[in-house]
């Protein structure tokens, strides 16, 4: 069953601190996604990366890095947390450079204090 | 760029009813059109997609959706609702190639008894 990871479910940071969000594929996809998830606003794309050390903007790129060292790998990190960074962040993962299915993980849920 | 609407925040429907689920998008070619479900505290998963070919696709767990070029709409549909299917619904369309897949806002659906 191909599976994406994403390590923490739930997150509660202070603002300022420094945060990593984890995700893992295990479908050998070359492409893999952050999103983040607001009512009202939907899924909107923060980076994705098309190749290990390869990433590219989304639509929301301020505010957060992300990092692939390895091709099953792709992390987000926010620098320095701000409240209005608490939402729902999916990890998603693709075959190949056509557009087709995205393979989505559960999702963290990160509350900024 | 590519845009999704889907007008509806909420529907509920009685068990049994059937459903439609509206999805106008914008976008100057073909487009590469997705229906995915998120059942609460989950990813998303693909219901169906419609790439080319016959507009009327059909997906999992008994749903199908109509690709109307003339309406820019691709509507999600059911014929019976179970109470399993409260979910929210999100459409999507892709431009093809590395082009970004744009998400639409979602529908959450409430099942009745």
């Amino acid at each position: 069953d191909v599976k994406v990871t994403q390590s923490s479910r739930y997150l509660v940071k202070r603002t300022g601190e420094k945060v990593f969000l984890e995700c893992v594929q295990d479908m050998d996809h070359e492409n893999m996604f952050w999103y983040r998830q607001d009512p009202g606003l939907g899924l909107r794309l923060i980076y994705f990366s098309y190749d290990v050390k390869m990433k590219e903007k989304g639509d929301i790129p301020e505010g957060y890095s992300v990092s692939r060292e390895k091709k099953e790998r792709f992390s987000l990190i926010l620098e320095s947390a701000s409240t209005n960074q608490t939402s729902m962040y999916l990890c998603a993962s693709k075959q190949g450079r056509q557009t087709g299915e995205l393979f989505f993980g559960e999702g963290s849920r990160l509350t900024v204090l | 760029a590519q845009s999704v609407t889907q007008p509806d925040i909420h529907i509920t429907v009685s068990e049994g009813a059937s459903l439609e689920l509206r999805c106008n998008y914008s976008y100057g070619a073909t487009p590469y059109l997705f229906w995915y479900v998120q059942s609460p505290g989950q990813g998303l998963q693909l219901l169906l997609k419609y790439f080319s070919g016959d507009t009327l696709v059909q997906g999992i767990k008994g749903f199908e959706a109509e690709f109307k070029r003339s309406q820019s709409s691709f509507n999600l549909r059911k014929p019976s609702v179970h109470w399993s299917d409260a979910a929210e619904y999100f459409c999507a369309v892709g431009a093809g190639g590395y082009q970004k897949v744009t998400f639409g806002t979602g529908t959450k659906l409430q099942v009745i008894p």
